[in-house]
């Protein structure tokens, strides 16, 4: 039973453009939130989070909206680089659960020049 | 600038065979995790430690044995290696827990092959 799900394996959008990743969880108990960013070959690296009680987060280019009726999220990228494409990871936590994270199985996002 | 550091970064091994990934941070974290990534798939937690000589069960721990006998290290065993076991392996470490604004930090995998 996949607890957190990234609906779209891709997505591909023009350079400068907005890019809209989407996040779906069962999990009515997850509270924290996080985006994580992966090239090939690399690690994860963390891109932006949110906490439950709040419903928008902002950081740079990256806007994360938590929509906790519908348990769902979504990473916004304006405008998107090329440098952007990569693998992105939606994760969810619940607290108390010693920061152990669920993740999404990711989307490809292409950033086309 | 090191942050979270994995050895070895590639190895092949022969079924039933044993190995040991060696997970190292120099970010004085008390939290650190193992995870797998299989193709098509998100990131499954194997095993993790929130302090120095305590481990504890993620979702896929089953072939895997951890050790965290110091702060900074955290040791993931197979002790037979089985095909099945074939993936990429994250370590990674945290300060705390969420909603403190801290987050997690990983390294960038050790590649392994069971044939």
């Amino acid at each position: 039973d996949q607890q957190v799900k990234q609906n779209s394996p891709s997505l591909s959008v023009q350079e400068g453009r907005i890019s809209i990743l989407n996040c779906d969880y069962t999990n009515s108990m997850f509270d924290y939130f996080l985006w994580y960013k992966k090239y090939p070959a690399e690690g994860p690296t963390f891109l932006i989070s949110i906490s439950s009680i709040k419903d928008k987060n902002e950081d740079g280019r990256f806007t994360v909206f938590l929509n906790k009726s519908a348990k769902h999220l979504s990473l916004h990228i304006v405008p998107s680089q090329p440098g952007d494409s990569a693998v992105y990871f939606c994760a969810a936590s619940v607290r108390g659960s010693n920061y152990k994270l669920t993740f999404g199985k990711g989307t490809l996002l292409t950033v086309n020049p | 600038n090191a942050g979270v550091t994995q050895t070895p970064k590639f190895r092949v091994l022969k079924t039933g065979q044993s190995m040991t990934l060696l997970c190292a941070q120099d970010m004085n974290h008390e939290y650190m995790y193992w995870y797998r990534q299989d193709p098509g798939m998100g990131l499954r937690l194997i095993h993790y430690s929130v302090g120095e000589g305590t481990t504890a069960k993620g979702e896929v721990p089953d072939g895997y044995n951890v050790s965290r006998l110091k702060k900074q290290n955290f040791l993931l065993g197979l002790e037979s290696a089985a095909p099945s076991q074939t993936s990429v392996y994250f370590c990674a470490s945290a300060v705390g827990g969420p909603g403190s604004g801290n987050t997690i930090y990983f390294g960038e995998g050790s590649w392994l092959t069971v044939v």
